[in-house]
């Protein structure tokens, strides 16, 4: 079985430019929550999407924005992008069911921005 | 706000020796605990878990203790193999479908031979 995916691995991009990431969950999960690793520090939480509607939002600015497909696939998108959004951004997948939490995270999205 | 401190930030230990990572969190109504292991250029692996209504739980030679009176816990890995190298992080989050994990800063364990 197929793991959680994300796309692309790697990106450059400017100051100002917008980007957006992807997240396919594992199959029959329908929970995807969003995080921001920068180097050397732990994930930090972005958002949860549960079934299509936005399910917790964590202390992040509006050019943060996500949301949650049909197939339960998941994209994240960053405005306005500053230097200090470069980070590892990672996806997380949960089945949300009978009190189960354990999250499965992808490989990430390494994001440079210059 | 809710926080999980974690300690130390980097342990050295002799190959076949124990480790001992401790976390501390600061919200009470956080029931769920978390650990993952994250290799260079991967995401986080969950490794264990524990719940708030079980104090210790063992898988092979990895454990963790939990004390929700002191709001503590921890990890502790018995006969360290070099592949145990890696960054590990405690986290704490509340079981319910609107939760969120919250990370400790990591701890960077090198095995030494």
């Amino acid at each position: 079985d197929a793991g959680v995916t994300q796309s692309p691995t790697h990106l450059i991009k400017t100051r100002g430019q917008q980007v957006t990431l992807r997240c396919s969950p594992i199959s029959g999960h329908k929970s995807v929550s969003w995080y921001q690793q920068v180097l050397g520090q732990g994930p930090q939480f972005i958002f949860q999407y549960y079934e299509k509607e936005e399910r917790g939002r964590g202390n992040f600015p509006d050019r943060f924005s996500a949301r949650q497909f049909p197939n339960y696939s998941s994209e994240l998108n960053v405005n306005a992008l500053l230097l200090g959004d470069s980070a590892l951004y990672l996806c997380a997948s949960s089945l949300v069911d009978r009190g189960t939490t354990e999250a499965f995270f992808g490989q990430g999205t390494r994001l440079t921005v210059v | 706000g809710e926080n999980v401190e974690q300690h130390p930030s980097t342990l050295s230990v002799q190959e076949g020796d124990s480790a001992v990572i401790k976390c501390t969190y600061s919200d009470s109504a956080s029931n769920y605990f978390p650990w993952y292991k994250q290799e260079l250029g991967k995401g986080p692996q969950l490794i264990i878990d524990i719940r708030s209504n079980v104090g210790e739980k063992k898988d092979q030679r990895i454990a963790v203790t939990l004390n929700k009176t002191a709001k503590h816990f921890s990890l502790h890995i018995t006969e360290t193999q070099p592949e145990d190298s890696a960054v590990y992080f405690c986290a704490a989050s509340r079981m319910n479908r609107d939760d969120k994990i919250i990370f400790g800063k990591g701890t960077r364990l090198h095995i030494l031979p």
